[in-house]
């Protein structure tokens, strides 16, 4: 069974220019997190969706920061524009419901 | 608010090694208390769980006792093995409708032969 798959895997922008992220989640599984991982630090959540519905958004930095999960299934996270701040590892996760949440590799994002 | 503390890192030790990782907890309620590991170039992944008070969970070698009493959920693994480098995050989801975890910030784990 294939796991969550991000793309792409590294990305790097000069800042201003906007940025997104595609998670597919495992097939069946319908709550999908975004985590943001900064250097040295443990993830935090960004955004929980359930199904198609964004459940808990209230991390997400509405000012540059968008998600989707159009049709419940793949997401997209964007940021637009970014900054040198938002160098980091974008991780997504999947889970069915409340159970055991399983991460995707992470796209690591570089802004100059 | 609700937070995970670990110790800092980088723990090196020689193969065969014990391995204990401290991890504390501050939580309203009774979370779930995960680790997980994330090997170089991997995702996160679970590396086991306990639920409730004195559970204990084991996976790989390694264990991990939920000790209410003192708001800790320490990792620990007999002998370490090179293979077991990685960086490894103790983790607590306060309440199982939402589903969010809480991190710490990590420990990496090197271990050399």
């Amino acid at each position: 069974e294939a796991g969550v798959v991000q793309s792409p895997r590294y990305k790097i922008i000069e800042k201003k220019q906007p940025v997104a992220f595609w998670c597919n989640p495992i097939s069946g599984h319908n709550t999908l997190y975004w985590y943001l991982q900064n250097l040295g630090q443990g993830p935090e959540l960004l955004i929980r969706y359930e199904n198609e519905e964004a459940v808990d958004d209230s991390q997400l930095p509405k000012d540059r920061f968008s998600a989707e999960r159009l049709k419940g299934v793949d997401s997209t996270l964007k940021i637009q524009p970014a900054e040198l701040g938002d160098s980091a590892v974008y991780l997504c996760a999947s889970s069915l419901g409340r159970g055991q949440a399983f991460f995707g590799q992470g796209t690591r994002l570089t802004v100059v | 608010g609700d937070s995970v503390t670990q110790m800092e890192g980088p723990v090196t030790l020689s193969e065969e090694a014990f391995l204990t990782i401290n991890c504390t907890y501050t939580a309203t309620g009774y979370p779930s208390l995960f680790w997980y590991v994330q090997y170089p170039g991997e995702g996160l992944q679970l590396l086991l769980k306990a639920t409730k008070a004195d559970d204990k969970g084991s996976n790989k070698g390694f264990e991990a006792t939920y000790r209410k009493e003192t708001t800790s959920f320490h990792l620990e693994k007999g002998s370490v093995q090179v293979s077991d480098s990685a960086v490894y995050f103790c983790a607590l989801i306060l309440n199982s409708n939402t589903g969010k975890l809480i991190f710490g910030q990590g420990t990496t784990l090197q271990v050399k032969p």
